[in-house]
């Protein structure tokens, strides 16, 4: 079964680091793009950033500087990496796997890891 | 605010259909034939519904469909069922590498 499952959310402060993980099965995480998506609470989807297969990546300006988008092959996992988390960027946080001959548009979702930036 | 405008509520009653806008500019849907669209149920990941403007992945039904006119684009929900009530969302390509989403409708079947 194609799937893929996050995990590393939690509460944090102000100021500090999370990683976030997101596996997959059934597909390889490096034989296509792959993007995380995050959605405040109430709120809409938010593009965060993505990495190609060739290992380019690219950020939301939000966030540019402060995560970090890569993937572990071996692991067949991907990972978003954030720093001097701030409050709002408190969301629930989807990793999506860019579907095959289609741009920019996402077949595969997981379930999305709660993150809360908060004192 | 969004970067992608999209009414934030729209409804119809089964069998009828309904049609959701997403509007962008000149420099993303206008350029690009990279729209896609998604639905979200309450409490759920989204669901790719429509990509590249108006084609359909495995499995979704034909009642969906997607068009694009010069810097706007639109999802059409035929034959409306109970289960269709949910959030939509367009995305589109914002060229240098920059995906945009719209604020989201909230579909109501009346």
């Amino acid at each position: 079964e194609v799937q893929l499952v996050e995990s590393g959310g939690g509460l944090i402060q102000p100021g500090g680091s999370l990683r976030l993980s997101c596996a997959a099965s059934g597909f390889s995480v490096d034989s296509n793009y792959m993007t995380w998506v995050r959605q405040a609470p109430g709120k809409g989807l938010d593009w965060v950033s993505l990495i190609y297969s060739g290992d380019n990546t690219a950020y939301a300006h939000s966030v540019r500087g402060r995560f970090t988008i890569s993937r572990d092959n071996s692991k067949n996992t991907l990972y978003l990496q954030m720093n001097s988390l701030r409050a709002e960027d408190t969301a629930v946080y989807y990793c999506a796997r860019g579907g095959y001959g289609m741009s920019w548009a996402f077949d595969i979702w997981g379930q999305g890891t709660m993150v809360t930036v908060s004192s | 605010q969004s970067a992608l405008t999209q009414p934030p509520s729209a409804s119809g009653s089964p069998e009828q259909s309904v049609t959701i806008s997403c509007t962008g500019t000149s420099s993303d849907i206008g350029f690009y034939n990279h729209v896609s669209w998604y639905q979200q149920h309450p409490g759920k990941a989204p669901k790719l519904l429509i990509y590249e403007v108006s084609k359909r992945p495995s499995g979704v039904p034909d009642r969906f469909s997607g068009s694009k006119s010069a810097n706007t684009a639109s999802l059409t929900v035929s034959g409306l069922q109970a289960e269709d009530e949910a959030d939509y969302y367009c995305s589109s390509d914002g060229g240098s590498s920059n995906l945009l989403f719209g604020g989201g409708t909230k579909l109501t079947v009346l």
